[in-house]
């Protein structure tokens, strides 16, 4: 079965440029989550969906990042402006239904910003 | 304070021998808790979940609950070099969005 596909890979990008992020969770899972990555702030949930619902966005650090999931297999994290502490890995993760399940993580995507 | 706490290490073991990875929770009213492992480069895998009080084996790895003091544990026996990694503690406090600590860097020495 496929897991949860991120693109892109890897991102570099200037200061000012809008980054788009993409997700596809694993089929039939409900859950959707954006995590963020760094040295220095370890790994940080943004926000995640259920159904298709965001139900918790209090980890979006401020309003250049929005996030949005149009369907139950697409979800994008967008960056408008962008800035150099943006850099980090973003994850994407999903999670079946029901109660205590795993969370399933993407590959991630690098982003740089100069 | 964070709420899932991790010695950010680097806790060094021989080969064969058994690491102790430990994290401690602030939240009572967290219902499982995991181990997720984490190679350098890498995306963070499943090893273990835990939800009852007690002991959870499967294979070489044993997690330890004990809600009472608030702690959870992951002993690797027979550690090998590739075992090398970092390892996450996190909790569900029935959200089921996980909070992650900062993670434990272990490292097996041949």
């Amino acid at each position: 079965d496929a897991g949860v596909i991120q693109s892109p890979r890897h991102e570099v990008t200037e200061m000012g440029q809008e980054v788009t992020l993409r997700c596809k969770p694993i089929s039939g899972h409900d859950y959707l989550f954006w995590y963020r990555q760094t040295m220095m702030r370890g790994l940080e949930l943004l926000i995640y969906f259920n159904n298709n619902v965001p139900i918790d966005d209090s980890g979006m650090p401020e309003d250049r990042f929005s996030a949005k999931m149009p369907n139950a297999s697409f979800s994008t994290l967008k960056i408008q402006p962008s800035e150099p502490r943006d850099s980090a890995v973003y994850f994407c993760a999903s999670s079946p239904p029901g109660l205590g399940n795993t969370i399933y993580f993407g590959e991630g995507s690098w982003l740089t910003v100069v | 304070q964070k709420e899932v706490e991790q010695n950010s290490g680097p806790l060094s073991v021989p080969e064969g021998a058994i690491a102790s990875l430990n994290c401690t929770y602030s939240d009572r009213g967290s219902q499982s808790f995991f181990w997720y492992r984490q190679y350098s480069g890498k995306s963070p895998e499943l090893i273990m979940s835990i939800y009852s009080n007690g002991d959870k084996e499967d294979g070489r790895f044993t997690a330890q609950l004990n809600k009472a003091s608030q702690y959870v544990s992951l002993l690797i026996r027979d550690s090998q070099p590739s075992d090398s990694a970092t390892y996450l503690c996190a909790e569900d406090t029935g959200r089921r969005a996980l909070t992650f600590g900062s993670g434990t860097r272990l490292q097996v020495q041949p």
